[in-house]
């Protein structure tokens, strides 16, 4: 099973509504991303947990709070976004330790600010 | 300098034809390489990992040069479901889990 499973698929959230999106992956994986994807970007990486650890932070605004209750769960809380904070929002899995294996992504929570 | 470099195309190729994308990462004690495909408006999917013997799946081959701080993927024998993003993915920082997306390479395969 190399299934990582986000919901909801698409969002409409006001900038003064407190939302979450969710991701769940069964495939032991230790590490669990989030990336942001705009319109023909590439994704970019925003945090990283490692062991239900934050291991990495790309300087993501505070108004996205990532939260990882287990090793199977991942939370992206939102809070007064901005319609630039509109994308897809992708998370993904992998292996942890020294060299990190290949990534299994979710089809992504299409969000839009409003 | 980005951390992950692709030439963004498109390239345009026939049916059968051979087409090569190259990416450029920009540290050197990155340890973990990987190619991706995303079709437009789904997540990306793992095409293959790369190796440092080079590798061969099919009609797709990567190759990773290290000295040169590249990989490269050839896809031989096109076909029209070929058509894609091709994606290079680089883990950064060896011991930790960052993987970096280059900017992507826009391939469309004609009859």
């Amino acid at each position: 099973d190399t299934e990582v499973t986000q919901t909801p698929k698409h969002l409409v959230m006001g900038m003064t509504n407190k939302k979450s999106l969710k991701c769940e992956q069964h495939m032991g994986h230790r590490a669990m991303y989030w990336y942001k994807q705009k319109a023909k970007k590439p994704p970019e990486l925003m945090f990283v947990y490692s062991y239900e650890k934050l291991s990495i932070n790309e300087s993501v605004p505070s108004r996205f709070s990532p939260e990882c209750p287990n090793s199977s769960l991942l939370n992206l809380h939102l809070h007064a976004l901005q319609p630039e904070d509109s994308a897809l929002y992708l998370c993904a899995s992998s292996r942890s330790g020294q060299t990190a294996g290949e990534a299994f992504f979710g089809q992504g929570t299409r969000l839009t600010v409003v | 300098r980005k951390e992950v470099e692709q030439d963004p195309g498109p390239f345009n190729v026939p049916e059968g034809a051979t087409v090569a994308f190259n990416c450029t990462y920009s540290n050197s004690a990155s340890q973990s390489f990987f190619w991706y495909r995303q079709d437009c408006r789904k997540e990306p999917k793992l095409l293959m990992s790369v190796y440092s013997s080079g590798n061969e799946d099919g009609r797709f081959t990567a190759q990773l040069n290290r000295a040169s701080q590249y990989i490269s993927l050839l896809i031989r024998d096109s076909k029209l479901s070929d058509s894609a993003t091709y994606l290079c993915v680089v883990n950064m920082e060896a011991g930790f889990q960052k993987l970096v997306f280059g900017t992507g390479t826009r391939l469309l395969v004609s009859p």
